[in-house]
């Protein structure tokens, strides 16, 4: 059973771009969470999916930032117009229940 | 107050000692709790749930003090390999709400 899977593992972007992160959730869990880590601090709770649902996005930015998890194929995290502060490491994470969370690598988004 | 409080370390240990981390939370109505361990660069990964009767996996302690509002690491024998940052984790609202702590830095020392 492959584990979570993220790509890019690393993306630079311009400031403007936009930015688009992917997780393929472990075979049979339904539940996605997406978290922000800054350099040298904690991970930070942006937003939690179930397919085709959106149940707490209390952790997102309310610009530029959305999400989504289709019903068929990976966990989407979008990035409009990139700035310098979007620099960070993106982690999900999936679990088959609301409960223990298993991550991703991550991805490495550097805003230049 | 922060939800999850650590204290960040780092704690400098030589190899073999016992070290202990303790974590705390703000939430009362706090579910489950979980201990992850995070090397540089990495993802978290999960060591340990935390159980009200606590719960011991080979060298790894957890326990839980609900009437305190801490939960507590307790790792025997250090190893090198145990050198990471070991984050607390809480779970406030049936799986839609964790909340991870800022973490605690450990280094082993030879």
């Amino acid at each position: 059973n492959a584990g979570v899977m993220q790509n890019p593992r690393h993306l630079v972007r311009r400031r403007g771009q936009e930015a688009r992160l992917r997780c393929s959730p472990m075979k049979g869990h339904s539940h996605v969470y997406w978290y922000r880590q800054l350099p040298e601090e904690g991970l930070k709770f942006m937003v939690y999916l179930q397919k085709e649902n959106i149940i707490d996005e209390s952790g997102m930015p309310k610009e530029r930032f959305s999400a989504e998890f289709p019903k068929e194929g990976p966990s989407i995290l979008r990035i409009q117009q990139v700035v310098r502060g979007d620099s960070a490491a993106y982690f999900c994470a999936s679990s088959p229940q609301p409960d223990t969370q298993y991550f991703g690598p991550g991805t490495r988004l550097t805003v230049l | 107050r922060k939800e999850v409080e650590q204290d960040p370390g780092p704690f400098n240990v030589p190899e073999g000692a016992t070290v202990a981390f303790n974590c705390t939370y703000s939430n009362s109505a706090s579910q489950s709790f979980f201990w992850y361990r995070q090397d540089c660069r990495k993802e978290p990964k999960l060591l340990m749930s935390v159980y009200s009767s606590g719960n011991e996996d080979g060298r790894f302690t957890a326990q839980l003090n609900r009437a305190s509002q801490y939960i507590s690491l307790l790792i025997r024998d250090s190893k090198l390999s145990d050198s990471a940052t070991y984050l607390c984790v809480v779970n406030n609202n049936y799986g839609q709400n964790f909340v991870f702590g800022p973490g605690t830095r450990l280094s082993v020392l030879p």
